[in-house]
């Protein structure tokens, strides 16, 4: 299958900051990507949709000004969490969608704890 | 509201017998399905799509699709212990945008 890589893999960061989580789709080109955030043991939680070239649709509920996505380019979105707090620690996860494969590939997932 | 009903299990199958993992979903519009993998603090690995009623074998996988019965299901045969994970079925909104995900069946295969 089609690879997609996220950065950091871990992340450790203090109350109040701000982090970026990088997606990229590495041998294959995504006009869409979905980022997603599951708390241990539950299910994914779809947070937002992310096309290149345009605004991000965020699911009901997720804070768009909380969560910045920005997709400038065909293989790579970012995700900063602004402000970040303890709950908010989560595992990041990423998708690309390989539009000529119809298919949906994971990133291996970013781990945030906020202290 | 669009969903994507799995049963939570556990199910708990020994070595070397089926495993058979099912989803209904409620958007008579959707096209495409898709079996995805979880092990526990990974993120999910695609093992199986299916967009056509019937069946899908790939080695030890079998996907079946019945779009009638709104109703998908993976079967894993000879399973093993490395098959004990979570099993996320997911379906495509009928705008084919964006993946609906069922909470998933955890799989234990005992030795």
């Amino acid at each position: 299958g089609a690879v997609v890589s996220q950065h950091p893999s871990w992340v450790i960061c203090k109350s109040g900051t701000s982090v970026k989580i990088e997606c990229r789709s590495l041998d294959f080109q995504a006009t869409t990507m979905f980022w997603y955030r599951q708390f241990p043991k539950k299910s994914l939680m779809l947070m937002a949709t992310s096309n290149e070239g345009s605004k991000a649709t965020y699911e009901q509920g997720v804070e768009k000004d909380k969560f910045l996505i920005n997709h400038a380019s065909l293989t790579l979105s970012t995700l900063t969490v602004t402000s970040a707090h303890p709950e908010d620690s989560s595992f990041y996860i990423c998708s690309a969608r390989d539009s000529t494969a119809n298919e949906q590939f994971f990133g291996p997932g970013t781990r945030l704890t906020v202290l | 509201q669009k969903e994507v009903e799995q049963n939570s299990g556990p199910l708990s199958v020994p070595e070397g017998a089926i495993a058979s993992l099912n989803c209904t979903y409620s958007d008579r519009g959707s096209q495409s399905f898709f079996w995805y993998r979880q092990y526990s603090g990974k993120s999910p690995e695609l093992i199986m799509s299916i967009y056509s009623n019937g069946d899908k074998e790939d080695g030890r996988f079998t996907a079946q699709l019945n779009k009638a019965s709104q109703y998908v299901s993976l079967l894993i045969r000879d399973s093993q212990p490395s098959d004990s994970a979570t099993y996320l079925c997911a379906v495509n909104n009928q705008a084919g945008t964006a993946l609906i995900f069922g909470k998933g069946t955890t799989l234990s295969v005992s030795s």
